[in-house]
């Protein structure tokens, strides 16, 4: 079956435009997750939507961040003002349950974000 | 603050031979390590996984070892194949968290 997809693959922006990417998780899976790659680094965690739950966004580096998951589905992360900082590959991943049992993460290809 | 750490950024080894990689934790409420793979232009794939009360756990040509008192794990991979080149993260979450701390990653180059 499908994956995770995201898009676009690949976003070049000025600094402070807005810009949205998106998720599409893995038809069933009820929790999704952000994360984030600057160069160099690990992958950070944003923020992670479980179900109908409040979602964790205890990751979100700034109040320029914000994130929503309509309909238990589809998820936009959305940065605002964008800055140079921002520049980094984002990442979202999807897993059938979340909560504290592991379910595997299944991970998107990536959004390359570079502002300039 | 990278809570889960892989110091060596690139490893080369020739196919055939044996490929390390090294990872090391500093928050001791980690209780289950991941091993991820990543090729380029590609999400990360989950590749081997250890809970905390072993110490060993091996499939296939892969293996993880975790040293829990010096907050250390290791994947070996056996014999290292070309198809092995890609990025590898290790990975690293607490019983009572559904969120993963990652390394920085490793890129392993198998040469032919």
């Amino acid at each position: 079956g499908a994956g995770v997809s995201q898009s676009p693959s690949n976003k070049v922006t000025e600094k402070g435009k807005d810009v949205e990417l998106r998720c599409d998780p893995i038809s069933g899976h009820t929790a999704l997750y952000w994360y984030r790659q600057s160069l160099g680094q690990g992958l950070e965690f944003l923020i992670y939507f479980q179900g109908n739950s409040a979602p964790d966004k205890s990751g979100l580096p700034s109040d320029r961040f914000s994130a929503e998951r309509t309909g238990g589905s589809v998820s936009t992360l959305t940065i605002q003002r964008t800055q140079q900082e921002d520049s980094a590959v984002y990442l979202c991943a999807s897993s059938l349950l979340g909560g504290i049992s592991y379910n595997e993460q299944f991970f998107g290809p990536g959004t390359r974000l570079t502002v300039l | 603050d990278q809570q889960v750490k892989q110091n060596s950024p690139s490893l080369s080894v020739q196919e055939g031979r044996i490929s390390i990689l090294n990872c090391d934790y500093t928050n001791s409420m980690f209780d289950y390590f991941l091993w991820y793979k990543k090729y380029p232009a590609e999400g990360p794939t989950f590749l081997i996984s250890i809970s905390s009360i072993k110490d060993k756990n091996e499939d296939g040509r892969f293996t993880v070892f975790l040293n829990k008192s010096a907050k250390h794990l290791s994947l070996h991979i056996v014999p290292s194949q070309p198809g092995d080149s890609a990025v590898y993260f290790c990975a690293a979450r607490g019983s009572n968290d559904y969120k993963l701390s990652f390394g920085a990653g490793t890129t392993v180059t198998v040469r032919a």
